[in-house]
């Protein structure tokens, strides 16, 4: 089935230092690819998302290229804010309308 | 639109006790989910309901059941706690199953210590 593979955090960073969280996919076809973003307790929400290749999705300064060649979606995101600091993931579908969801990198972001 | 709720927040059983967590959405949609979130482990399915009436087996489903009430309701039932279940459980819903890779919408969680 589908899968992915994420950066292992967790990360820390200055504010306003870039940021990059790798995640390739290994997949049948070409499906949607999707980052969540999940807020301390609480629950996973859409971060951004690319449904087709060389598309690239964008959301609160965030911005993520579906690239085929080299089966990658990296989450990248110029100056980052203490408000950043969350837990990542790295998704796709699987079969039927199942996710399957990366391990997660957590950010932590220092004034 | 309160979107995914679940209830309780937080629970405390000791093993072998059971007890049911509650999902309810109000997005009109026909998917839902329950994942448990690991530590290291991301999130993994326990069960889904694609629609109304269907209710299928995820990544790891021993140890749970599950109750598509109707179209706004999901439970997970656990009959026998045990430590192994400790975790945090998010219900999720979605419009629909298919192989679009819709976008999913999660609840708050609840946070599960078995003793």
């Amino acid at each position: 089935g589908n899968s992915v593979t994420q950066m292992e955090g967790p990360v820390t960073l200055s504010e306003e230092a870039f940021l990059t969280i790798n995640c390739t996919y290994t997949a049948t076809g070409y499906p949607s690819l999707f980052w969540y973003v999940q807020y301390p307790g609480e629950g996973l929400q859409l971060l951004l998302k690319a449904t087709k290749a060389d598309d690239k999705g964008s959301n609160k300064g965030f911005e993520a290229t579906y690239r085929k060649e080299t089966t990658s979606f990296h989450l990248e995101k110029g100056s980052v804010q203490v408000s950043d600091s969350a837990v990542y993931f790295c998704a796709l579908p699987n079969t039927g309308n199942q996710f399957y969801f990366g391990t997660g990198t957590s950010l932590t972001v220092i004034p | 639109n309160a979107g995914v709720t679940q209830t309780p927040k937080f629970q405390v059983l000791k093993t072998g006790q059971s007890m049911t967590l509650q999902c309810a959405q109000d997005m009109n949609h026909n998917s839902m989910y329950w994942y448990r979130q690991d530590p290291g482990m991301g999130l993994r399915l326990i069960y889904y309901s694609a629609s109304e009436g269907t209710t299928d087996k995820g990544e790891v489903p021993n140890g749970y059941n599950v109750s598509r009430l109707n179209k706004r309701e999901f439970s997970l039932r656990l009959e026998s706690a045990a430590p192994s279940q400790t975790s945090v459980y998010f219900c999720a819903s979605s419009p629909w199953a298919g192989t679009g890779g819709n976008e999913q919408f999660f609840g708050p969680g609840t946070r599960l210590t078995v003793l």
